[in-house]
């Protein structure tokens, strides 16, 4: 069945460091994909998304491509700051005939100042 | 912005309970989706709904039941709870159509089963 690997559960960065989040999917058809962030004690909000290969999705500093070549859509952010600290999720879907979103396990930030 | 109000906020029952966590997003969306957040599971799809009446399947199904009694309206029911559905529920609501599957979340429902 379809599914989103995220490989880092945690992240523990400085403020300013590089950020790269990992992100693969498995996919019978041509998904959406999605970023999304969820901050203590809220329900997880829409990042950003990316529908087709190659196209770039980008929100507040984040950004990912879409890779159908190697499957990826890893998030990315040139210089963190400790309001970033949150879960980081990345879903595909819907696609179709294919109506449900799935989620990966969710990558938890951690940003020291 | 899309707006999706979860209620109770939190609930403790005990094993065997019944147990109706709800659901209401006034945004007018086509799906609406449970999720269950475990540590080390992230969010799991219990059921999801296109539509008054309709109900799918999601991919952690057993124990619970799900009734979308209206457009706006979608509830989880766990008719006999036991301690392993102690978790966060979130619900969430989509639109369909090129651009527009994103996903409105509430702010979850914390279930405890004693």
């Amino acid at each position: 069945g379809d599914s989103v690997t995220q490989t880092e559960g945690q992240v523990a960065l400085s403020e300013e460091d590089f950020l790269t989040i990992h992100c693969n999917y498995s996919a019978s058809g041509y998904p959406a994909l999605f970023w999304y962030v969820q901050y203590p004690g809220e329900g997880p909000q829409f990042l950003f998304r990316a529908s087709r290969d190659k196209e770039k999705g980008s929100s507040r500093g984040f950004e990912a491509t879409y890779d159908k070549g190697t499957t990826s859509f890893h998030l990315r952010k040139a210089s963190v700051q400790e309001s970033d600290s949150a879960v980081y999720y990345c879903a595909l879907g819907p696609y179709t005939n294919a109506y449900k979103v799935i989620f990966g396990k969710g990558t938890h930030l951690h940003v020291l100042p | 912005e899309a707006a999706v109000t979860q209620s109770p906020r939190n609930k403790v029952t005990v094993t065997g309970g019944n147990v109706t966590l709800s659901c209401r997003q006034t945004n007018s969306h086509n799906y609406m989706y449970w999720y269950r957040q475990d540590t080390g599971h992230g969010l799991r799809l219990i059921h999801y709904s296109y539509g008054a009446g309709n109900l799918q399947i999601g991919d952690v199904p057993d124990g619970y039941k799900a009734t979308r009694t209206t457009q706006e309206d979608f509830f989880l029911l766990l008719e006999l709870a036991s301690p392993s559905q102690t978790s966060l529920y979130f619900c969430a609501s989509s639109d369909r159509g090129m651009g527009a599957e994103t996903l409105y979340f509430g702010s979850g429902t914390r279930l405890t089963v004693l």
